[in-house]
């Protein structure tokens, strides 16, 4: 069965440090993967998508990367603020399928 | 520009009610999905559409109805609620299967 984990359920970091967030996968091939936030009482918000084909996406102060052999997928959100808190979802799109499947999450606290 | 609507935002219904919960979009995508999310298991598809006339159903479709008859409106019917259908439920759109979802506010639906 499809399978998708996030590394953590939850993640403390402190204020300008790097955090990164893993997204693990098996019984895949994506040919998509998406990045969302997530903030309480709120729905998930697109961030960034990667195709296969790509091994780094980058968007202001984040940064996505897919490793295809690893089934891997890395979020970093660099210099990183308090307004940086919230849930962080992974959601991967097998060839040929019609929806997305999504990772539970990590809930990310950037502390001042 | 509204995106996505949904209604109710909130709802406590005893157990083998009849319920709808209402989706609207204005970006006229083609594309809609109905999730529940559940602490620990994260988002699910229930059904989905890939266009206006045609659904199909998702990874936890049980108890759950669809109807697509036009591009704006995805309503969701529980015909006989169960006390496991207790859960926080999210309507997305895209405009293409591969394509970031946007999702709705969300409706918190208890069963009791």
């Amino acid at each position: 069965s499809q399978k998708i984990e996030q590394n953590s359920e939850a993640l403390n970091i402190q204020e300008g440090k790097t955090a990164t967030l893993t997204c693990n996968y098996t019984n895949y091939s994506p040919a998509y993967l998406q990045w969302y936030r997530q903030d309480p009482g709120r729905g998930p918000v697109f961030l960034l998508l990667i195709r296969e084909n790509e091994k780094e996406k980058r968007k202001e102060r984040l940064k996505v990367t897919f490793d295809t052999t690893l089934k891997q997928s890395l979020f970093h959100i660099t210099a990183s603020q308090p307004a940086d808190s919230a849930t962080y979802l992974c959601a991967l799109y097998p060839p040929g399928a019609n929806n997305l499947f999504f990772g539970t999450g990590t809930r990310l606290t950037v502390i001042p | 520009i509204a995106g996505i609507t949904q209604a109710p935002t909130s709802q406590i219904l005893a157990a083998g009610r009849r319920m709808t919960l209402r989706c609207t979009q204005d970006m006229r995508h083609n594309a809609m999905y109905w999730y529940r999310q559940d602490l620990g298991l994260g988002l699910r598809l229930i059904h989905y559409s890939n266009t206006a006339g045609t659904t199909g159903k998702g990874e936890v479709p049980d108890g759950y109805s669809v109807s697509r008859a036009n591009t704006d409106d995805f309503p969701l019917t529980l015909a006989s609620a169960v006390p496991s259908q207790t859960s926080v439920y999210f309507c997305a759109s895209s405009d293409g299967g591969s394509n970031e979802q946007f999702f709705g506010p969300g409706t918190r639906l208890t069963v009791l």
